[in-house]
């Protein structure tokens, strides 16, 4: 597409529910990265996709939270009996290529809200 | 431990004269230096990139300098618009998988 595509673009659940959130790359873009960006906080980075491995996961907070990507496009993260620290906007974006002077393209996130 | 520090007070200039962002961090040998813009409910979007070599880049009213001496990195906005109001992040590539980014400065350019 021309764009990196989130959905939802918001999301509330229950405190104990499991949620999944989407990434459409832009077309042919190899790399994929996951961020958290909380209420008045910095972007976190999460985790990064080359193609459908992850050679870098160090960021997912807990084992509540996992992501793939398949057919090396769309990725999903979900997270599992979410929790109110949770919430946060959830920012996917790609990149051409892989580590190095990429510029990244971000999507307008997912605002995920644990009640 | 590696740190990326942009000043988090918000800064108000006049429509017309030049803002000045400040980014500063430590504990990192980056190779290259990233600056965003984001407005509210929105991702990122890419403004300039700027390499340990050079020590100035510009596009249009935009120009970011480089000092890899002083670990510091200066983001100007020359004749500022009330358009350009938006929250500016620095962003450095510590291990070659992800880019790091400051928790930005919030900028707002008043008529």
């Amino acid at each position: 597409g021309a764009g990196v595509s989130q959905s939802p673009s918001n999301k509330v659940t229950e405190k104990g529910k499991d949620v999944e959130l989407r990434c459409d790359p832009i077309s042919g873009h190899t790399a994929l990265y996951w961020y958290r960006q909380s209420l008045g906080q910095g972007l976190e980075f999460l985790i990064y996709f080359q193609g459908n491995s992850a050679p870098d996961k160090s960021g997912l907070p807990s084992d509540r939270f996992s992501a793939e990507r398949t057919g090396g496009s769309v990725s999903t993260l979900t997270i599992q009996r979410t929790q109110q620290e949770d919430s946060a906007v959830y920012l996917c974006a790609s990149s051409p290529e892989g580590p190095g002077a990429n510029v990244l393209t971000f999507g307008a996130g997912s605002r995920l809200t644990v009640l | 431990s590696q740190k990326i520090e942009q000043n988090s007070e918000a800064l108000n200039i006049q429509e017309g004269k030049t803002a000045t962002l400040t980014c500063n961090y430590t504990n990192y040998s980056p190779a290259y230096l990233q600056w965003y813009r984001q407005d509210p409910g929105r991702g990122p979007v890419f403004l300039l990139l700027i390499r340990e070599n050079e020590k100035e880049k510009r596009k249009e009213r935009l120009k970011v300098t480089f000092d890899t001496t002083l670990k510091q990195s200066l983001f100007h906005i020359t004749a500022s618009q009330p358009a350009d109001s938006a929250t500016y992040l620095c962003a450095l590539d510590p291990s070659g998988y992800a880019l790091n980014f400051g928790k930005g400065t919030s900028l707002l350019v008043t008529p």
